[in-house]
């Protein structure tokens, strides 16, 4: 199963960007890579997912390497709002249409004013 | 309204009771997920369904027991609770493209 590495702890001043590293040096060639955050005690929220393009929506873009063997997570300007526990996963198939996606302890993002 | 919810919220029980939480979510998505989530821990997967009438287990299948008789409904069953299952508890469905659409958690405490 792929794996992820991710910083626990990351800060960024309020308007910079925002960059989240995480390393997937396991990934195989049909595995995508998403993001999610977790605002306080609430349930995950979706960022944004991609395979081997960079992607880019109305909340964040994400780089992949050529190799896919990193991503990094770009929110352009950050907000307080953005302070976050982010996770890096890798959608892993199971066999028979199935998949799983395994969290990790994700990079706890503080914005700060 | 359109979304996934949970119930209940939050639960108290006692060690040995059997516990039920509801999940049910109303977009006919095929993937529904459980997870738990322990004071400074990430996410665990405890269960997951591709479809109705299939299943199967995650990381930390141990003492819990799901079914999946309608795509709408996927309820986690602790048939013997323990105090090490004292956790927030997430549900969460998602399309084919993997995006997961979590419900609010249900709080559940083992005494």
């Amino acid at each position: 199963d792929a794996k992820t590495t991710q910083p626990p702890s990351m800060d960024c001043a309020e308007g910079r960007a925002a960059n989240l590293p995480c390393n997937h040096s396991t990934i195989s060639g049909n595995e995508y890579v998403y993001w999610y955050r977790q605002i306080h005690s609430q349930g995950p929220q979706y960022i944004i997912h991609g395979l081997k393009n960079n992607e880019t929506n109305e909340m964040a873009s994400l780089i992949i390497t050529e190799d896919r063997k990193s991503s990094t997570l770009i929110l352009p300007h950050a907000t307080l709002r953005d302070t976050a526990v982010y996770y890096c996963i890798v959608r892993v198939y199971s066999g028979a249409g199935s998949y799983q996606l395994t969290f990790g302890k994700g990079t706890k993002l503080s914005v700060i004013p | 309204d359109a979304g996934i919810t949970q119930s209940p919220r939050y639960k108290i029980t006692e060690t040995g009771r059997q516990v039920t939480l509801m999940c049910h979510q109303t977009w006919s998505h095929s993937y529904m997920f459980w997870y738990r989530q322990d004071l400074g821990h990430g996410l665990r997967l405890i269960y997951y369904s591709a479809a109705a009438d299939i299943t199967d287990k995650g990381e930390v299948p141990d003492g819990y027991v799901v079914s999946r008789s309608k795509t709408e409904n996927f309820p986690l069953t602790l048939e013997s609770a323990t105090r090490s299952q004292t956790s927030v508890y997430f549900c969460a469905s998602s399309t084919v493209t993997g995006e997961l659409f979590f419900g609010e958690g249900s709080r559940l405490t083992v005494l």
